[in-house]
């Protein structure tokens, strides 16, 4: 199995503009979890979803974050507009259930100027 | 609300040396357990998990880790740590009434020749 898959692996923008990120889970698996990483916060769970669904958005830090998951293999995180404080690593995982062992995807080391 | 203490921020030690990172948890119900190395520039893996049974795991690369529960504690450990061991190591708690993970600071650790 390919592992988790996200694009892009890094991004660069300027404030202001709309950030897309991508992930594509372990096939089979049926949770998604997105986290972001800094230095000051360490590990933070955004937004994580079952079957689909989102569950709980209680991490997204405010509105100009969302995060959809159209099917099983595909969702995106969008940040719009971005600022300097998004300027972060954002990890997607993945797991067979909302309990089981999370894999982890290469993460989007984004920049906003 | 639940929590996870990662008390070494910052391990250094020459190869061949005995590792022990600390890692205590709040949450007093069943929980799942982890632990992820994160190595220098790359994501989470999974180094080794606990969900029930013999509560001495082991893992990857030599690691292992000794659930404690009346010492709320899940500390990792490894006999003798090589430079490639050099990374950051993450404890992660699940409480089962709960579908979160709940990761701890993370703990960098540095092995020199």
């Amino acid at each position: 199995d390919a592992g988790v898959i996200q694009s892009p692996r890094h991004e660069v923008t300027e404030m202001g503009q709309e950030v897309t990120l991508r992930c594509k889970p372990i096939s089979g698996h049926n949770s998604l979890f997105w986290y972001r990483q800094t230095m000051m916060r360490g590990l933070e769970l955004l937004i994580y979803f079952n079957n689909n669904v989102p569950i709980d958005d209680s991490g997204m830090p405010e509105d100009r974050f969302s995060a959809k998951m159209p099917n099983a293999s595909f969702s995106t995180l969008k940040i719009q507009p971005s600022e300097p404080r998004d300027s972060a690593v954002y990890f997607c995982a993945s797991s067979l259930g909302r309990r089981e062992t999370q894999y982890f995807g290469p993460g989007t080391r984004l920049l906003v100027l | 609300a639940q929590s996870v203490s990662q008390h070494n921020h910052h391990v250094i030690l020459s190869e061949a040396a005995s590792l022990e990172l600390g890692c205590n948890y709040s949450y007093g119900g069943t929980v799942n357990l982890f632990w992820y190395v994160q190595y220098p520039g790359q994501h989470l893996q999974l180094l080794l998990k606990y969900f029930s049974g013999d509560p001495l795991v082991k893992g990857i690369k030599g690691f292992e880790a000794e659930f404690i529960k009346s010492k709320f504690s899940f500390n990792l450990r490894k006999p003798s740590v090589q430079w490639s061991d050099t990374a950051e190591y993450f404890c992660a708690v699940n409480a089962l009434n709960t579908d979160k993970l709940i990761f701890g600071t993370g703990t960098r650790l540095q092995v020199f020749p």
